[in-house]
């Protein structure tokens, strides 16, 4: 158990739809930041949050967006989802700015999209 | 931009003996950390070894090493006397301290045989 929880662990949800991702990063860690892993795409890094502000930005689409609030947990929206954002959304955190030593992997939220 | 290769889709080892799992980088940051991650069949991220860009000395973790080779970018993981429970599709990550963000391989298939 690396101490990074996701919720909801599955989401099953149709084109169009909105949805959020939930994490809450280890005890501590101030950096949380955000993958996506698809068939297609791979491993993809998103966004990072750094003690509340965006630190680095990925990847991400314009219908996603994120936050991380003042308890340092952070939230990922997808908005007007579509077939191919159906994926393996897993957040990470650390302790530092950069993890100059690792980074501490949530077990995911798997999302489908119908 | 950093880039990292995995060239070995799919890798095949008896239960006991020791695979090599390839992994190739490219960076022009002086400075930069290279990880290795397992992923089993449930789809959690697991760390497993570090390796930083000034470190002398090639990481070790119990069955895990990472034969670090500078001058050919090169960072393969070692897993020594192989288990069942080692079937799983292994990540090599990079990240330059310049950076926050880790870039991943396509990743390799291990899967061990009774």
């Amino acid at each position: 158990d690396s101490g990074v929880t996701q919720t909801p662990k599955h989401l099953i949800t149709a084109t169009g739809q909105r949805v959020t991702l939930r994490c809450s990063p280890r005890s501590g860690d101030l950096s949380v930041y955000w993958y996506q892993q698809s068939l297609d795409q791979g491993l993809q890094f998103l966004i990072q949050y750094y003690n509340g502000e965006e630190r680095a930005k990925g990847n991400i689409l314009e219908r996603f967006s994120a936050q991380q609030f003042p308890d340092l947990h952070s939230e990922l929206n997808l908005s007007s989802l579509e077939l191919g954002d159906s994926a393996l959304y897993f957040c990470a955190s650390s302790p530092w700015t950069i993890p100059v030593y690792e980074q501490y992997f949530g077990p995911g939220t798997r999302l489908t999209v119908t | 931009a950093q880039k990292i290769t995995q060239t070995q889709p799919g890798m095949f080892v008896q239960e006991k003996e020791a695979v090599t799992l390839d992994c190739t980088y490219d960076t022009s940051d002086p400075s930069y950390g290279l990880f290795w991650y397992k992923q089993p069949s449930s789809g959690e991220m697991i760390f497993l070894i570090y390796q930083g860009s000034y470190d002398q000395q090639n990481a070790t973790e119990g069955r895990y090493s990472l034969n670090f080779q500078k001058a050919r970018k090169s960072a393969n993981l070692v897993i020594s006397a192989s288990q069942l429970g080692d079937s799983a599709m292994y990540f090599c990550a990079m990240i330059e301290t310049s950076g926050s963000r880790l870039t991943f391989g396509e990743g390799t298939q291990l899967t061990v045989n009774p």
